[in-house]
């Protein structure tokens, strides 16, 4: 295992409303990346967070939006929900910088109708 | 951005046999790839990563080779084992904060 947990682990949401999910990252990692898999297919990288800045994005709407806590936790927020959004959402941990290995959690499975 | 292009898509192979999986990317600057494993309803676990300073990198049966000039990068797995079947993912980045991009990933059965 990783160290690296995510909350919930399953969760069903209608199209229009907002979700928030949670990310505590391994113990010492400044860096937290958002990623979203859809069904068969690669992550795509959303954000990435250091120091609870955001400090990089993907090609994603500013409805995913985050927030990243002196404790090294971390949120992903989604706002008007659209059906598209239905995928595994992953956390992943890094000393700092993507030059280090990237430790994933197991992920939120989000279910959007 | 980055793209990166993965094959193929699936892949079977007799238990004891080798597989290789074959990656390419777009960003000349990409100096990162490292290769996921994922298990169905699991985590991607990185199994091995390569820097563009390096030309190839093993462990125990996987291996990884870059080719700088022709912008790709190959998993080799020797010896396949039936826990060896999972989704196999690459992956490039430029560093920074620029994120990991993905393949769309190989799907490696191995046949008893």
């Amino acid at each position: 295992e990783t160290g690296v947990t995510q909350s919930p682990t399953h969760l069903i949401k209608t199209r229009g409303q907002q979700v928030t999910l949670r990310c505590s990252s391994q113990s010492g990692h400044n860096t937290v990346s958002w990623y979203q898999q859809a069904l068969g297919q690669g992550p795509q990288f959303i954000f990435q967070y250091y120091r609870e800045e955001e400090n990089g994005r993907g090609n994603f709407p500013p409805r995913f939006s985050g927030l990243q806590f002196p404790n090294y936790s971390s949120e992903l927020n989604v706002n008007a929900l659209e059906l598209d959004d239905s995928a595994l959402y992953l956390c992943a941990s890094t000393t700092g910088g993507f030059q280090e290995t990237q430790y994933f959690g197991p992920g939120t499975r989000l279910l959007v109708l | 951005g980055e793209n990166v292009e993965q094959h193929p898509s699936t892949l079977s192979v007799q238990e004891g046999d080798s597989a290789v999986i074959k990656c390419t990317y777009s960003d000349s600057a990409s100096n990162y790839f490292p290769w996921y494993k994922q298990e169905l309803g699991k985590r991607p676990q990185l199994i091995i990563d390569i820097r563009s300073n390096v030309g190839e990198k093993k462990d125990q049966r996987i291996a990884v080779t870059l080719n700088k000039t022709a912008k790709h990068f190959s998993l080799h797995i020797t010896e396949t084992q039936p826990e060896d079947s999972a989704v196999y993912f690459c992956a490039a980045s430029i560093g920074g904060a620029d994120g990991l991009t993905f393949g769309k990933g190989t799907h490696l059965i191995i046949q008893p």
